[in-house]
């Protein structure tokens, strides 16, 4: 059973304008909430999270938000740039887990110039 | 630092032949993990360890998968036999706190 689920596998979207790219999760307990970015033959990158106790985190043409009644978060990627190209995973921790990151299947995201 | 090194970054292998992985972590993480991607699945936690100990092996798949931590800059991910279906890309990543950082992988194919 998926935990955190990426039901878009991809998404196009050009040059200049907003990526929105989606995450939604099924358990309650999860607390702090990551995206990350991967390019092909790399590993994956860590990009930006977010915490439960907040609705909103910002960094540059990135942010994260996070709906937990529905248990749902969005990372929004404005001005979208060819370079922000690459597969995006959302993933999702508890606390009671430790440290172990549970991740979605990943989007795909094309930026066409 | 080199980040998280997995070797070998190719494996191709025939079925029955048993399969080592490697990772070294980044210097003072004190969690490591194995991952592997599919197209269907994303990324799977395979196992993770905690200061060299297994804390939770319950994304291995079969018996025929084991991991080792013998100290803190060293881990193998083991498959014997391998099989066709275990045909994927295995990441290690290391952590100390919640962000974790992943090597380049091991795309590994089983013939």
């Amino acid at each position: 059973d998926q935990q955190v689920k990426q039901n878009s596998p991809s998404l196009s979207v050009q040059e200049g304008r907003i990526s929105i790219l989606n995450c939604d999760y099924t358990n309650s307990m999860f607390d702090y909430f990551l995206w990350y970015k991967k390019y092909p033959a790399e590993g994956p990158t860590f990009l930006i999270s977010i915490s439960s106790i907040k609705d909103k985190n910002e960094d540059g043409r990135f942010t994260v938000f996070l709906n937990k009644s529905a248990k749902h978060l969005s990372l929004h990627i404005v001005p979208s740039q060819p370079g922000d190209s690459a597969v995006y995973f959302c993933a999702a921790s508890a606390r009671e887990y430790g440290n172990k990151l549970v991740f979605g299947a990943g989007t795909i995201l094309r930026v066409k110039s | 630092d080199a980040g998280v090194i997995q070797s070998p970054r190719h494996e191709v292998t025939e079925m029955g032949q048993e399969v080592t992985l490697r990772c070294k972590p980044i210097s003072g993480h004190n969690s490591l993990f194995w991952y592997r991607q599919t197209m269907m699945r994303g990324l799977e936690l395979l196992i993770y360890f905690n200061n060299n100990v297994p804390i939770d092996d319950s994304g291995m798949p079969e018996d025929r998968f084991s991991a080792k931590m013998p100290n803190a800059s060293f881990s193998t991910l083991k498959i014997q036999p391998s099989e066709p279906r275990d045909s994927a890309v295995y990441f290690c990543a290391s952590s100390y706190g919640e962000k974790l950082f992943f090597g380049s992988g091991t795309q590994l194919s089983v013939l």
